[in-house]
């Protein structure tokens, strides 16, 4: 099974900071991941896909890179409506597996 | 727009089987490119994946739960369906629906709301 370690578990920045989350693979996974937004209460959203597509509607100052095992995701600009725990997940096309990290929950200093 | 929808018992005892069902509605589940998933989430937790199916039935499991999930899909009624034997108090979660994009790419952009299952006598 491939395993996804997000770090860090959780983060404390102000508004306008530059945010960064990484996501490392237990092996080569491509571009296949993606990063999800969870607000309290609520179901994930999607935010990227494979690495670094940026979903339709989602503000420009989300972004991810990365590939093989790899992978970075940032805010450029903290707002407050970012405040939330973000997921990386991954998927293999030919195991037909699907993990998720473990999760880095952001807040507002 | 579409939405999903579970629906479900809240409440099952140890050693039972949950069952429960998504509701899809603006759209079809008979799509092509899209398989229909279950993720769930205990309180406080991290996200995992459960389990996938097809329109045409055609399944795939997470390995640590396949010894005790089925998931299954009702085409006439719009609907797909899990049920996952044997529970213990571990499997007390928050349980989500979402449409799984898998044409040249695997996330999943549509949730439900999520429905929480307590395992308790």
């Amino acid at each position: 099974d491939i395993q996804m370690t997000q770090s860090p578990s959780s983060l404390s920045a102000s508004v306008g900071d530059r945010v960064t989350i990484t996501c490392q693979a237990s092996q080569d996974i491509s571009n296949y991941l993606n990063w999800y937004q969870q607000k309290p209460g609520k179901a994930p959203k999607l935010l990227i896909y494979d690495a670094s597509n940026l979903e339709t509607g989602v503000p420009s100052r989300f972004s991810g890179s990365g590939s093989g095992t790899d992978f970075t995701f940032t805010i450029s600009s903290l707002q407050p409506e970012d405040i939330a725990t973000y997921y990386c997940q991954q998927y293999d096309n030919l195991l037909l597996q699907l993990t998720f990290g473990g999760g880095t929950k952001v807040e507002i200093k | 727009q579409l939405q999903l929808q579970e629906s479900g018992p809240g409440l099952v005892k140890p050693s039972e089987t949950l069952s429960l069902t998504c509701t899809v509605s603006g759209g079809s589940i008979s799509s092509s490119s899209y398989y229909w998933g279950w993720i769930r989430q205990p309180p406080g937790k991290g996200l995992e994946w459960i389990g996938s199916i097809y329109y045409s039935g055609s399944t795939y499991y997470n390995p640590s739960l396949k010894s005790r999930v089925t998931i299954s899909v009702d085409t006439s009624k719009n609907q797909f369906s899990l049920k996952l034997s044997s529970v213990t108090a571990a499997d007390t979660a928050v349980y989500y629906c979402a449409r799984q994009c898998k044409w040249l790419v695997d996330y999943f952009d549509y949730w439900g709301q999520g429905t929480l299952v307590t395992v308790s006598s």
